[in-house]
């Protein structure tokens, strides 16, 4: 069956880095993209960016520039998530989530466009990961 | 930045309609999407792009689209539809095209 599968719970230290994994089965991995999605203790969900696992574009959470790097080994199906420079409050469930492969034009792919009337295109995360607890504390 | 706005908490007693609802200036030149989440597990999506119920979703949830607010419903309310329940769209107004999530309901089943 359709499935995505995260490594395990991570404990870091404020300014460290953490790298999740999430592998794939069950579909055609280079068909689709990835998003990533994390949630702190008691809160609401949180995008953190998408990656296409067509050609390894990536949109990121502007929030997220610069800190956080998604990448894609196609030859094991799985994609994965580095977040550097932890903080306290990054404390959260990360969630992979199967997403669309990407809107692309010349080579080029973002996970939206923007349609002849000017309506946003996107897609929805159909299938989403166990989660990975990641939690940095001194 | 973008808000999608839901009420926090819905409660209803087994057997009525719920109604959950999420209000964004941007919703009327996007689509929405619904995910319910239990205690302790993944988002499972529900609703896409404002209607659409994926397969495997039971025919009680359902989803429409008005103006600047989409509204999840499900009827016949079961116990086991006690969640959480997130609406998601995205953030047009900008370069960046942020996905955005609503701050989720709590749905009580009574």
């Amino acid at each position: 069956q359709v499935q995505l599968v995260q490594s395990g719970a991570e404990v870091k230290k404020p300014g460290a880095s953490v790298k999740v994994s999430c592998k794939a089965s069950g579909y055609t991995f280079t068909s689709y993209g990835i998003s990533w999605v994390r949630q702190a203790p008691g809160q609401g969900l949180e995008w953190m960016g998408w990656i296409s696992a067509y050609n390894g574009n990536t949109n990121y959470a502007q929030k997220l520039q610069g800190r956080v790097t998604m990448t894609t080994d196609t030859s094991t199906s799985t994609a994965y998530m580095e977040l550097r420079s932890l903080r306290s409050d990054d404390t959260a469930v990360y969630y992979c989530a199967r997403d669309g492969v990407g809107y692309c034009s010349g080579g080029s792919c973002s996970r939206y466009y923007y349609d002849s009337s000017g309506y946003y295109l996107d897609d929805a995360f159909d299938i989403w990961g166990q989660g990975t607890m990641v939690t940095v504390s001194s | 930045s973008y808000e999608l706005t839901q009420p926090p908490s819905v409660s209803v007693s087994p057997g009525q309609t719920a109604r959950i609802t999420c209000s964004g200036d941007a919703l009327p030149k996007q689509y929405a999407y619904w995910y319910q989440q239990k205690p302790g597990q993944a988002p499972v999506l529900v609703i896409y792009k404002d209607s659409e119920r994926p397969s495997g979703i039971p025919e009680r949830f359902s989803g429409s689209s008005s103006g600047t607010t989409v509204t999840l419903t499900i009827s016949g309310v079961q116990a086991e539809d006690e969640a959480d329940y997130y609406c998601q769209s995205a953030d047009s107004s900008g370069t960046y095209g942020d996905v955005v999530f609503g701050g989720g309901t709590k749905l009580t089943v009574l």
